[in-house]
């Protein structure tokens, strides 16, 4: 069973870093493109990442470009997110989630989440 | 970037109903577009990849249909278990953007 589990998610201050964490099994991931997306209180959803399968292409929104950096370890079997530079507009709630096949952004399997709230 | 939008935002129907929703690119993304349901508190899960193509293990009541700018997901007999938010995405080219949602609620 495909199981993706993201942790690291708290409270951080405006301006603070926060690295989340997405742990995968059930499948193996280092044949698998992963995105990070994301999704504020009562608001839609957001891609925000992208990563190949051996980090040669990175893409990123630009609403993160700059602050965020996305990597992966296919040992550990793991994705990552190192927010930096956090703004009170990026408390969401955020999401790995695989790509079905090799077209970058067609999901077919999400984690349940980590909320990252920004305040003062 | 595409602009992804949907109509209705909400709808309100009957156990049993058949509902269609409606997404549209701002411009053509070929069957580069997927959909997902949402529940309350929950991920978000993949119901449709490639316009019309089911995700493994989603009910056969979920059909989708279009190409180019127009796509339509329709759930054929309302259940329970059905009533959600939906979004619409596509995956074109990056970044990927979402539809805002359609929410279904019962009547």
């Amino acid at each position: 069973e495909v199981q993706l589990v993201e942790s690291g998610g708290g409270l951080v201050q405006p301006g603070g870093s926060l690295r989340l964490s997405c742990e995968a099994s059930g499948f193996t991931f280092s044949s698998y493109t992963m995105n990070w997306v994301r999704q504020a209180p009562g608001k839609g959803l957001e891609w925000i990442s992208y990563i190949s399968t051996i980090s040669h292409t990175i893409y990123y929104a630009d609403s993160v470009k700059g602050r965020f950096t996305i990597s992966r370890d296919n040992a550990k079997d793991s994705l990552h997110l190192q927010m930096n530079s956090l703004r009170v507009e990026d408390t969401a709630v955020y999401y790995c989630a695989r790509d079905r096949n090799v077209w970058a952004g067609e999901f077919d399997y999400w984690g349940r989440g980590t909320l990252v709230t920004v305040s003062s | 970037d595409i602009q992804m939008t949907q109509s209705p935002s909400s709808l309100s129907a009957s156990v049993g109903d058949r509902v269609t929703i409606t997404c549209r690119a701002s411009q053509g993304i070929s069957n580069y577009l997927a959909w997902f349901q949402q529940k309350p508190g929950k991920a978000p899960k993949s119901l449709i990849y490639g316009a019309s193509s089911l995700q493994s293990g989603v009910p056969s009541k979920f059909s989708g249909s279009g190409s180019g700018t127009d796509f339509t997901l329709t759930i054929s007999s309302l259940q329970p278990e059905d009533f959600a938010t939906y979004y619409c995405q596509q995956y074109k080219t990056n970044p990927f953007t979402f539809g805002p949602g359609t929410r279904v609620d019962i009547k």
